[in-house]
């Protein structure tokens, strides 16, 4: 089974902090994603990857950015984090077909705390 | 751009009984896919079922079915003989078939499903 591994369950950061969120997933996806999770606003992308050292931004890229240096690897970066960047984080990775009706594997998400 | 609209924050259903989730969604894209994802505490989403939007066929997993209905811009998800393994929230999704190279999709808001014995 394919497995998408979020490095930390639960994280509680301090404003201001730079905080990194790791996804590693197994199965030799090219494409990862980070979405926010929030209560009545559902799933938001962030930032795309669809090959290594390659992203572009989704729908609310203010104050993350990404970086994938291996192909298995995801990290999102909060430069400075503020209160609310406070959130469901949820990575997932997916392999292109031709018809791209692909389907996303999901990690388990980190749920952030920016105090 | 897309949306996708999830009306019922909250739906409840006895176990063994049906239920259905709606979905609206508006692309101007004329090809297209759509989702059901579901998300249980373990808060991990898995994918429940898809559609293609040029199938006139509605998609069938086991217990689990759409009605599609695309003049209407609806894709309804109906769960047969539910179990209580099946409470979870509910996520409609909508990709376009020409948004490039990854797979962008555009989720509603969610339904939480309750299933009581």
């Amino acid at each position: 089974d394919v497995k998408v591994t979020q490095s930390s369950r639960y994280l509680v950061k301090r404003t201001g902090e730079k905080v990194f969120l790791e996804c590693v997933q197994d199965m030799d996806h090219e494409n990862m994603f980070w979405y926010r999770q929030d209560p009545g606003l559902g799933l938001r992308l962030i930032y795309f990857s669809y090959d290594v050292k390659m992203k572009e931004k989704g729908d609310i890229p203010e104050g993350y950015s990404v970086s994938r240096e291996k192909k298995e690897r995801f990290s999102l970066i909060l430069e400075s984090a503020s209160t609310n960047q406070t959130s469901m984080y949820l990575c997932a990775s997916s392999s292109p077909t031709t018809g791209g009706n692909e389907k996303l594997f999901f990690g388990s998400g980190t749920q952030l705390s920016v105090l | 751009a897309q949306t996708v609209t999830q009306s019922q924050p909250e739906m409840s259903v006895q176990e063994a009984e049906t239920v259905t989730l709606s979905c609206t969604y508006d692309t101007s894209e004329s090809d297209y896919y759509l989702f059901w994802y579901k998300q249980p505490p373990s808060r991990q989403m898995i994918l429940v079922i898809r559609q293609e939007a040029y199938k006139q066929q509605n998609a069938t997993e086991n217990r689990f079915s759409v009605n599609f209905q695309k003049a209407a811009k609806s894709f309804s998800l109906k769960i047969s003989d539910s179990q209580l393994g099946d409470a979870a929230m509910y996520f409609c999704a909508l990709k376009g078939a020409n948004t490039g190279t990854a797979s962008k999709l555009t989720f509603g808001t969610g339904t939480r499903l309750q299933v009581t014995l």
